[in-house]
């Protein structure tokens, strides 16, 4: 069946690089994509990447895709306190309007 | 350009009672899907809604349903309400069809006593 697993906790110093990870079991994952909820709030949209790409890179997050052992990767990059939240990764199969399959999230924790 | 909004933010039900939860799509969308999300979870798929009909559903009972309105805006309805729907419910939109990402609103917080 489908599913998405991400690890829960991750806590980086401010200033470094952040690296999430994520692995899915749908093999007709289409779209994979990276939300950001910070407490109390509603599903930010970060990137996304279509499943025929290898690497996006948007500012300061890149994202890479590893097709072959299902696994994306979340890059954060002079990470700040800002950063600090829960990151979802989540995949759609045959299209991007169908039902998002969601990790439990990963809450990023930020070191001064 | 108003974005997905969610109607009310916060709600508080006692057992057995019934929900009405609203939204509004981005404009320019005309598919509207609805998800719960459990303390410490993340969201999980009840269904989706285009032109005013179920098209897909998650894994949750028949007391959870929907409506899609002429002017592409939802509502959720749960009935018989139990303190394990305690939930944030998002509501996301999209353009059915293309292949640009679902917009999610900031949800609707409901608590069960």
């Amino acid at each position: 069946g489908e599913d998405v697993e991400q690890s829960l906790f991750l806590s980086v110093r401010e200033g470094d690089s952040s690296v999430i990870n994520c692995t899915y079991t749908d093999s007709s994952s289409t779209y994979l994509y990276w939300y950001k909820q910070e407490p109390g709030a509603g599903l930010q949209l970060l990137t996304y990447i279509f499943s025929n790409m290898d690497m996006k890179q948007d500012q300061r997050l890149t994202v890479l895709l590893n097709k072959k052992d299902k696994h994306l990767s979340l890059r954060i990059a002079d990470t700040q306190t800002g950063d600090s939240a829960i990151y979802f990764c989540a995949e759609t199969s045959y299209s991007s309007a169908s039902k998002i399959i969601f990790g439990s999230g990963t809450r990023l924790s930020i070191r001064p | 350009d108003a974005g997905v909004t969610q109607s009310p933010t916060h709600l508080i039900k006692t057992r057995g009672q019934q929900v009405t939860l609203r939204c509004s799509p981005k404009s320019g969308h005309d598919t509207v899907s609805w998800y719960q999300q459990a303390l410490g979870q993340g969201p999980q798929f009840i269904f989706q809604y285009y032109e005013e009909e179920e098209r897909q559903r998650g894994n949750f009972p028949d007391r959870f349903s929907g409506h899609q309105f002429p002017n592409y805006s939802s509502e959720l309805n749960v009935n018989a309400l139990w303190l394990g729907d305690s939930a944030l419910y998002l509501c996301a939109s999209s353009l059915w069809g293309s292949n640009q990402p679902q917009h999610f609103g900031d949800g609707t917080r409901l608590s069960i006593l």
